[in-house]
C-alpha cells in the first residue's frame, strides 16, 4: 500500500499570504496524485488531478506540482474561503487508492 | 450538473448489515466508474470501494469480503451492501463519480453508526 504523508498537520496563515502544502508518497506514484479541499460539514472537492491539472472551475491561485514521491499544493494570495482541510490522494496503486491524513489551513 | 444523493445510513448493531444507496443525476451514469469513500467524523478520508462501468468491482483490504458494491444503470443508482459491520465501520459514507481515476463529484454523505 502506498502511504501518503502530508505536512504540516496545521498551517496558520493570514489572508493574502501564500500557502505551501506538502504530500510525500512512500513509493513513486509518478504524477498520479490529486488534491482535495474539504470545509466543515461539506464533502471534499477535487482541486488538482494528475499532480498539476486544475479541475473544472478551480481558481488559478491553486496550483500543484511534483512527481514521483514529492508533491506540493500552492495557494497564492490565500482568501478567507480557502481556510479548510486539504487532502492528497494517489491513484497509482490501482485499485488501492489511498489518501493522506490532511493538512488544516487555519486563519492566523 | 452532477448530483449525487446518498441514503440508507442509520444506527446498526455490531454484526449487522446495511445497504447504502446513491441516486445519481446530471451525467451519463452508465458510462462512469463510481466510488464509495468513508470518513470517520473528525478524521481523514478512506477509500472503500469502486465499480467500473462494466461492473468490475474493487475493495479496500478493510472491507473486502464484507462489503459488496453494485449498480443499477437503468435507475442510475449505486449501492453498497455492508455485512458483518463493526464499530470501526462507523463513518460518513460518500459516493463519488470517477474522473480519470479520481473521485470527482461527491454526494453529501450518509452517516453509518455501528453501536450496541
Amino acid at each position: 500500500e502506498v502511504v501518503l504523508t502530508q505536512s504540516p498537520a496545521t498551517l496558520s496563515l493570514s489572508p493574502g499570504e501564500t500557502a505551501t502544502l506538502s504530500c510525500r508518497a512512500s513509493q513513486s506514484v509518478d504524477t498520479a496524485l490529486a488534491w482535495y479541499q474539504q470545509k466543515p460539514g461539506q464533502a471534499p472537492r477535487l482541486l488538482i488531478f494528475d499532480a498539476s491539472n486544475r479541475a473544472t472551475g478551480i481558481p488559478t491561485r491553486f496550483s500543484g506540482s511534483g512527481s514521483g514521491t514529492d508533491f506540493t499544493l500552492t495557494i497564492d494570495n490565500v482568501e478567507p474561503q480557502d481556510f479548510a482541510v486539504y487532502y492528497c490522494q494517489q491513484r497509482s496503486d490501482w485499485p488501492m487508492y489511498t489518501f493522506g491524513q490532511g493538512t488544516k489551513l487555519e486563519i492566523k | 450538473e452532477v448530483h449525487l444523493v446518498e441514503s440508507g445510513g442509520t444506527l446498526v448493531q455490531p454484526g449487522g448489515s446495511l445497504r447504502l444507496s446513491c441516486a445519481a443525476s446530471g451525467f451519463t451514469f452508465s458510462s462512469d466508474d463510481m466510488h464509495w469513500v468513508r470518513q470517520v467524523p473528525g478524521k481523514g478520508l478512506e477509500w472503500v470501494s469502486a465499480i467500473g462501468n462494466a461492473g468490475d468491482t474493487y475493495y479496500s483490504v478493510s472491507v473486502k469480503g464484507r462489503f459488496s458494491i453494485f449498480r443499477d444503470n437503468v435507475n442510475n443508482s449505486l449501492f453498497l451492501q455492508m455485512n458483518s459491520l463493526g464499530v470501526g465501520d462507523t463513518a460518513m459514507y460518500y459516493c463519488a463519480r470517477d474522473y480519470s481515476g479520481y473521485p470527482d463529484s461527491w454526494g453529501q454523505g450518509t452517516l453509518v453508526t455501528v453501536s450496541s
